[in-house]
């Protein structure tokens, strides 16, 4: 168990409406992700953050926003959700100290937007 | 625009044989390729990694092929077992950074 919560595990809401997905860890890392899994595409990074306040986009970053005020909680909000944001969406950590650091998934938050 | 290839999006193996996943990019600033085994309803959990200065890890049953000429990589599965059936996904992360960059995942099925 990597320490890390990812609140809620499941949740349907409807096209329009804003979203928040909370990761929660007890390890004291670092660096925090997030990424959607969407068949055909593998994982993907949406955002991710290397310290409290610091932030940076990833690849499929569009339509999502993050804040990290503290170094446990790593918050995802969808402004405005659409179909396309359907997905499973993995929150990970990682103690950040050069490329080959492992990182660490927590168990998903299956988003379905109606 | 993939970075990292990965093939093939499913395989069926026999109990007790080899499974072979391949993956392939084109960034040479890669430096660590890392293999995560994921089971259903889970996350993702690092398997096996390797750097571009050796050319084979192995641990137990699983081993990581590399060939940096060709920019490709595979993992091998010794003796299958039911127990392996997952899905895998190949990833890269470039010097210097902390991120990965995965490919698309292979449902692999170990059959009884």
């Amino acid at each position: 168990d990597a320490g890390i919560t990812q609140s809620p595990r499941h949740k349907v809401t409807e096209t329009g409406t804003p979203v928040t997905l909370r990761c929660h860890q007890t390890e004291n890392h670092r660096y925090m992700y997030w990424y959607r899994q969407d068949p055909g595409h593998g994982l993907r990074l949406i955002h991710y953050s290397y310290g409290v306040k610091d932030t940076d986009k990833g690849e499929v970053s569009d339509g999502y926003s993050v804040s990290r005020s503290k170094t446990e909680d790593f918050l995802l909000t969808l402004e405005s959700a659409t179909s396309s944001q359907t997905s499973v969406y993995f929150c990970a950590i990682s103690e950040g100290q050069g490329s080959g650091n492992t990182i660490y998934f927590g168990e998903g938050s299956w988003l379905t937007v109606v | 625009q993939q970075q990292v290839k990965q093939s093939p999006q499913s395989l069926i193996v026999q109990k007790g044989g080899i499974s072979i996943i391949n993956c392939a990019y084109e960034n040479t600033a890669f430096d660590y390729f890392p293999w995560y085994q994921q089971f259903p309803g889970k996350g993702p959990a690092l398997l096996i990694a390797i750097r571009p200065d050796v050319s084979e890890k192995k641990e137990g049953r699983f081993t990581i092929s590399f060939n940096k000429s060709a920019k490709q990589f595979s993992l091998h599965i010794m003796d299958s077992q039911p127990g392996d059936s997952a899905t895998y996904f190949c990833a890269a992360s470039m010097r210097g950074a902390q991120k990965l960059v995965f490919g698309q995942g292979t449902r692999l099925t170990i059959n009884p």
